[in-house]
């Protein structure tokens, strides 16, 4: 069954680095997946799509401090350079025909 | 921009009917989808349809007492909740596909859907 996993929460302190791990049940490893921040008592914002190949795709607006990247069935969401605004849940998404699916989220707290 | 309403305050059992309008991209061409958050919790996929409709996806939480749908020529996605139970509660956001994939590039601000006596 597709599925994503994401660790619960992680914390960092302003201007580290963070990075994010969402998990493919192993049999839809080669799936691309996406990333999503949702900052407190807001809509979620598309942040970028990290392809089969590794190559990732920023949204409209989006700063080069937030990157992706993969290895094996794990998708990597990197914060460069953390700032205050980044302090947010983000989720990882991926799809299939005719379902989309959510992994629970990772809670970022900036130190 | 993707707009929602249409939620509120409904009694278990009851209905409701969500709209989301769309602006500033071709709502005509855009695969749309609704998504909802329970109070604390993650998000949630609920449904998702194709750019003439003809085609409709439901998660299985939802589906027999979801319908989605949608109006071109108003650049408006609908959800008609029917059945309504406590579980339904959530804020319910619209989302558009990204053109040509299948991910959510733009995400509407949220309508709020609450399921009591």
């Amino acid at each position: 069954q597709l599925a994503l996993t994401q660790s619960p929460s992680v914390s960092a302190s302003l201007g580290a680095s963070v990075k994010l791990t969402c998990t493919l049940t192993s049999e839809y490893y080669n799936y691309a997946i996406a990333w999503h921040q949702q900052q407190p008592e807001k809509g979620p914002r598309y942040l970028l799509k990290i392809n089969s190949d590794g190559r990732h795709s920023r949204g409209d607006g989006i700063p080069d401090r937030f990157s992706g990247s993969l290895s094996g069935a794990e998708r990597y969401l990197t914060i460069s350079g953390l700032q205050s605004e980044d302090e947010a849940d983000y989720y990882c998404q991926t799809w299939a025909t005719g379902i989309r699916v959510f992994g629970g989220g990772t809670k970022v707290t900036v130190l | 921009q993707l707009v929602e309403s249409g939620g509120g305050l409904v009694q278990p059992g009851g209905s409701l009917r969500l709209s989301c309008v769309g602006s500033g991209f071709t709502f005509r061409t855009s695969p749309m989808n609704w998504v909802r958050q329970a109070p604390g919790k993650g998000l949630e996929w609920v449904s998702s349809i194709s750019t003439s409709g003809r085609d409709t996806y439901y998660s299985h939480s939802v589906k027999g007492h979801f319908t989605i749908s949608r109006d071109n020529s108003k650049d408006t996605l609908y959800l008609q909740m029917n059945g309504l139970r406590a579980e339904d509660t959530a804020v319910y956001y619209c989302a558009k596909d990204a053109t040509g994939d299948y991910f959510f590039d733009f995400w509407g601000q949220g309508t709020l859907v609450t399921v009591s006596s």
